[in-house]
């Protein structure tokens, strides 16, 4: 059973354009959501990262919306750049004070910014 | 800047062959993971560690063993190799709590089991 979904599997914009990336959770203790980007031949690296307090929050051209009754959230790529081409990764975990960050990820989101 | 390395980079053995994939990590970090990226499946976990002599199970243990050294070398061990363990391993360390619960990543192992 897959705990973190993610939708689309793959998606294409244009240059300019907004990208929308999906995610959901089921375990409703996750209360902190990174998401990783990572480019072809290269490991993940954090994008942005949102935690259960929070409905939004913005970095630069990517921001976060979290609807914690839905349990889901999205990421928004404005003014997507051919340089934003890579796979994303919605990951999950519940912040303790005791243990390691336990991350369940998503199969991730392919993204091409065609120019 | 955080550092995570793994060796080798590239590895192919036959099915039943001893496989051993290093990580090091230089950030000074108490918490190191290792990961397997398949198509369809995305990164999951298969052991971690908090510190030096420590060992947590993952997701996907199974048919792994890991063992961490030092605070900065966690080692995975593949001792009866089989196809299914072909994949894209990653290393990641963080350093919570009270640090950043960010994961750094180094740049993966490819494993080809034949």
């Amino acid at each position: 059973q897959q705990q973190v979904r993610q939708s689309p599997q793959s998606l294409t914009v244009w240059e300019g354009e907004t990208a929308i990336l999906n995610c959901s959770y089921e375990d409703s203790t996750f209360n902190y959501f990174p998401w990783y980007q990572q480019f072809p031949g290269e490991g993940p690296a954090l994008l942005i990262s949102i935690r259960s307090v929070s409905d939004k929050k913005e970095d630069g051209r990517f921001t976060i919306f979290f609807n914690k009754r839905e349990k889901k959230l999205s990421l928004h790529i404005t003014d997507s750049q051919p340089g934003d081409s890579a796979t994303y990764f919605c990951a999950a975990s519940e912040e303790t004070n005791s243990a390691g960050n336990k991350l369940t990820f998503g199969i991730g989101t392919r993204v091409l910014v065609r120019p | 800047e955080a550092a995570v390395t793994q060796s080798p980079r590239n590895k192919v053995t036959v099915t039943g062959g001893n496989v051993t994939l290093s990580c090091r990590q230089t950030n000074s970090h108490n918490y190191m993971y290792w990961y397997r990226q398949d198509t369809g499946h995305g990164l999951r976990l298969i052991h971690y560690s908090y510190g030096a002599g420590n060992l947590q199970i993952g997701d996907v243990p199974d048919g792994y063993k890991a063992t961490r050294t030092t605070q900065e070398d966690f080692f995975l061990l593949l001792e009866l190799a089989s196809p299914s363990q072909t994949s894209l391993y990653f290393c990641a360390s963080s350093d919570p709590p009270g640090g950043t619960y960010e994961q750094y990543f180094g740049p993966g192992t490819r494993l080809t089991v034949l």
